[in-house]
């Protein structure tokens, strides 16, 4: 059964607290994505990797690390430094380092940091 | 940030009706593609139109891309209570192949 695997779906933190959100694919796609969702609004770019061991910064990078030392995992470390990390993350991955293709959604993880 | 705008923001229709939306984008695009969400879930990809395409179809849905207005529009024909879900467009363009999204239409199909 091919997918994408996050975990963990719901995830609550203290406030300057660093956390690593799972994320697990292996529809042996090269490129792995992450995106921040907010209530009523569209998805933002956070990191993105073409290929393991390299990974760019999206829009929104700022406070975020991630690393992918393997092809089918890209985790994603919300640091203490995040502002407001309240929020719904979304990994997806898709075939090629080319960005037309579709790309594959995860279920998602809610993160809530008080 | 969001090329994509969808237009309307919420939209309420009866089932066997049709439904649809608009996407409009800012600058110029390689390829189009719509987006289902469910509450809470993660998004699940409906269809892709190229910038050299003008209309797709898959199933009971009908896509149309006029790049000269910058827009697109999804139709769903016969909604079904399952077509309940936010839609969302993305764009890539030229040379930056990140994709963009829009806010997405918030789709309630009554019984």
């Amino acid at each position: 059964d091919g997918g994408i695997t996050q975990s963990p779906k719901y995830l609550f933190r203290k406030e300057g607290q660093n956390v690593t959100l799972s994320c697990e694919q292996n529809l042996n796609h090269d490129a792995m994505y992450w995106y921040r969702q907010d209530p009523g609004q569209g998805l933002r770019l956070i990191y993105y990797s073409q290929i393991v061991n390299d990974f760019q910064k999206g829009d929104i990078a700022e406070g975020y690390s991630v690393s992918r030392e393997k092809k089918e995992s890209f985790p994603l470390t919300v640091t203490s430094a995040q502002k407001n990390p309240t929020a719904f993350y979304l990994c997806a991955s898709s075939t090629s380092v080319a960005w037309t293709y579709e790309q594959y959604f995860g279920p998602g993880t809610r993160l809530t940091v008080t | 940030s969001q090329q994509g705008e969808e237009d309307p923001q919420a939209l309420s229709i009866q089932e066997g009706e049709n439904a649809t939306m608009n996407c409009s984008y800012k600058t110029s695009i390689n390829n189009l593609q719509w987006y289902r969400q469910n509450s809470g879930r993660g998004l699940v990809h409906l269809i892709l139109i190229r910038s050299n395409e003008r209309e797709k179809h898959s199933g009971r849905l009908r896509v149309t891309l006029d790049t000269s207005k910058k827009s697109s529009s999804l139709l769903i024909t016969a909604s079904r209570a399952a077509d309940t879900a936010s839609y969302f467009c993305a764009t890539d363009e030229p040379r930056d192949y990140k994709l963009s999204f829009g806010a997405g239409t918030t789709v309630t199909v009554r019984a």
